[in-house]
């Protein structure tokens, strides 16, 4: 059974400061998502990592895929307060054409002025 | 652009009684997913429809059901409420390529409260 996790689950920082959240998953899998969810909102898609070695960026966030390791990582630089919110990666098991896609618990962010 | 939609945004519903979702993906997806969140929880995958034919099922109880419509509208059909399906379910819609379904875009939710 595929098994997703996220650490830390709550991270409170300074703005202007770099973090790192990661995302291990338990078995193999080609496809990797990053989603940004706001206090009663919903989820809004950041990235989607597809192969090994992927790396995808857009502004403050960079997200980084190693297969080998099943891990992946959401950097963070120079944080913001509008920043702050439940970072959720999810992950879909390899090659079956399942749809089935398993959530890690959520990184709360929170970042103080 | 348009968005994926979500009907009712709110229900409340008594115990035992039954509750209908709706959900019309983004056009031309191809891919339909509910997800059920209960407060300070993850997403728990539900369901998903591809073509409008049930493609994975995850961990929908038996009192639910699902049905994507030839118009690609999808509609969870939840009875015997009971207090603990309260929660948020989204619906999300994708376009499927070659690897697999490719980024999930997610309605607003249906916030369901059982009393």
């Amino acid at each position: 059974e595929l098994k997703v996790e996220q650490n830390p689950l709550f991270l409170s920082m300074q703005e202007g400061k770099n973090y790192t959240i990661y995302c291990n998953y338990s078995t193999t899998s080609d496809r990797l998502y990053w989603y940004r969810q706001d206090p009663g909102k919903s989820l809004e898609s950041l990235f989607v990592l597809l192969s090994n070695g992927a790396v995808k960026q857009e502004g403050r966030l960079m997200a980084s895929l190693d297969t080998k390791a099943r891990l992946s990582t959401l950097h963070i630089t120079a944080a913001v307060h509008d920043l702050s919110a439940t970072y959720f990666c999810a992950v879909a098991p390899l090659l079956n054409r399942d749809d089935k896609i398993i959530f890690g618990k959520g990184t709360r962010l929170h970042i103080l002025p | 652009a348009a968005g994926v939609i979500q009907s009712p945004r709110h229900l409340i519903k008594e115990k035992r009684e039954t509750a209908t979702l709706k959900c019309y993906p983004i056009p031309r997806h191809d891919t339909v997913y509910w997800y059920q969140q209960g407060p300070g929880q993850d997403p728990q995958f539900l369901i998903s429809f591809y073509e409008k034919m049930q493609s994975d099922k995850g961990s929908i109880p038996d009192r639910f059901s699902a049905q994507q419509f030839s118009d690609y509208h999808s509609e969870l059909n939840m009875s015997s409420l009971e207090l603990g399906d309260s929660a948020l379910y989204f619906c999300a819609s994708s376009l499927s390529g070659d690897r697999g379904p490719d980024t999930q875009y997610f309605g607003p939710g249906t916030r369901l409260t059982v009393l």
